[in-house]
């Protein structure tokens, strides 16, 4: 269908280990954005990625929009407690938003 | 700025009923949407606005209707519930398709 799929569904680390969550489409998007939820919260938006290749980083968050606009990673370095939460891509296509299925970290102090 | 407001925060119906769930933005937004998040489906469009007076159908818009008669508001009616309609429902809006920002959800239950 329509749904950009992403992995992984679920994530445990430690605190201070690494995340990564990966968004794929097949199709070329044209663009990409990144929403976090906490639990028992609402989508909150990240970011929005336009441009071939780009990356931002927003403190220890960096994003990439892979080269051929059609996937796109979330990155977090030394992770927090701070951190928990579910982390969902986005693309729209016309006037219609089609969310990832989102991956859900969670921080083991 | 109170930006995307929702009511009820929870609800329970019972098969059959019909109920209207609310939205109001006052961030002058042409573009608010509504959205069902169910666990392990992640956020599925159920319709979309992108002015006063105009609607058109998301992803999975059956059972639902919506209207826009003001920027501000846009209601989310259950025509007939059915329990498959148990779930998470999310209003959002935006300035056109860059962030959009979402309301605190409602969780509707029906039995």
């Amino acid at each position: 269908g329509q749904q950009v799929m992403q992995i992984p569904q679920y994530q445990h680390v430690q605190e201070g280990e690494d995340f990564t969550t990966y968004c794929n489409s097949s199709t070329t998007l044209s663009n990409i954005q990144w929403y976090k939820q906490r639990p028992g919260g609402h989508p909150v938006f990240l970011i929005q990625l336009v441009k071939s290749g780009e990356v931002k980083k927003q403190k220890r968050l960096t994003f990439q929009f892979g080269e051929a606009k059609k996937n796109s990673s979330l990155h977090i370095t030394a992770t927090q407690t701070t951190d928990v939460g579910t982390y969902f891509c986005a693309k729209n296509t016309g006037n219609q938003f089609y969310f990832g299925t989102g991956t859900s970290l969670t921080v083991i102090p | 700025n109170a930006g995307v407001t929702q009511t009820p925060k929870f609800q329970v119906l019972k098969t059959g009923q019909s109920m209207t769930l609310q939205c109001a933005q006052d961030m002058n937004h042409e573009y608010m949407s509504w959205y069902r998040q169910d666990p392990g489906m992640g956020l599925r469009l159920i319709h979309y606005s992108v002015g006063a007076g105009i609607t058109d159908q998301g992803e999975v818009p059956n059972g639902y209707n919506v209207s826009r008669s003001t920027t501000e508001d846009f209601p989310l009616r259950l025509l007939s519930a059915a329990p498959s309609q148990t779930s998470v429902y999310f209003c959002a809006s935006g300035e056109g398709l860059y962030e959009q920002y979402f309301g605190p959800g409602t969780r509707l239950t029906v039995t």
